[in-house]
């Protein structure tokens, strides 16, 4: 069981906004910045969002990162069937003194 | 540009030790602030930081692991290498190479090496 929680599945129809979820603790979300992956399948995972809002370069801004409290948030607007991967959150837990993920979330463009 | 490029047997008896290399080309693995480690991906699973290391040998482990994790740099072939030891079934993932900044997020992945521990 992960440390971060995320929801196994979300999907979306192209053009609409979704939001994927990862919540924590005080140990790992609140006292460090989060992180977000992109991974489609058979390939490896992909930066997609680090310390919390900054997208690395040649993301698109689509991609959009927030944190608040325990939780942290992905979103993504003007959905695009390319978009369709399974999504991680990762985060420092203080506690643990250790990388921790969430579980994934696979979304699925209709 | 830099790549990480993982090596290593694919196939690894239950008890023995898994031992994966990772190759640094195209950047300097000397450089301060950047963090080499490793992650696994069970098949059909999510991912689990197995433990990061410093090029000058500082190294960090995830506890569930420390006991049987051994990571080590050689800088001068600009490869740094995984020890796993007492392997099962459980640890049979891909394997994947990363490059850590400053210990603030994973930028870099190498393609990952497939490991299967067999009875």
């Amino acid at each position: 069981q992960s440390v971060l929680t995320q929801p196994p599945s979300t999907s979306g129809t192209p053009g609409q906004r979704v939001t994927i979820s990862c919540s924590g603790g005080s140990s790992n979300i609140v006292s460090n910045t989060v992180n977000w992956y992109q991974q489609f399948p058979g390939a490896a995972p992909k930066l997609l969002i680090y310390s919390n809002n900054q997208r690395p370069s040649g993301v698109p801004d689509r991609f959009s990162g927030s944190k608040s409290g325990t939780s942290a948030s992905l979103a993504i607007s003007g959905l695009q069937s390319e978009d369709e991967a399974d999504y991680y959150c990762a985060v420092w837990n203080d506690s643990l003194d250790s990388w921790v993920f969430g579980g994934g979330t696979k979304l699925t463009v209709l | 540009q830099l790549q990480l490029q993982e090596s290593g047997p694919g196939l690894v008896k239950s008890s023995e030790t898994l031992s994966l290399t990772c190759t640094v080309s195209g950047g300097s693995i000397n450089r301060n602030s950047f963090y080499w480690g490793w992650i696994r991906q069970a098949p059909g699973e999510g991912l689990e930081w197995i433990g990061n290391i410093y090029y000058s040998g500082l190294t960090y482990y995830n506890p569930s692991l420390k006991s049987r994790v051994t990571i080590s740099v050689d800088t001068s072939k600009s490869q740094f290498s995984l020890k796993l030891n007492s392997v099962t079934a459980a640890d049979t993932a891909l394997y994947y190479c990363t490059r850590n900044w400053g210990n603030w997020y994973f930028d870099l992945w190498g393609r990952g090496t497939l490991v299967t521990v067999s009875s």
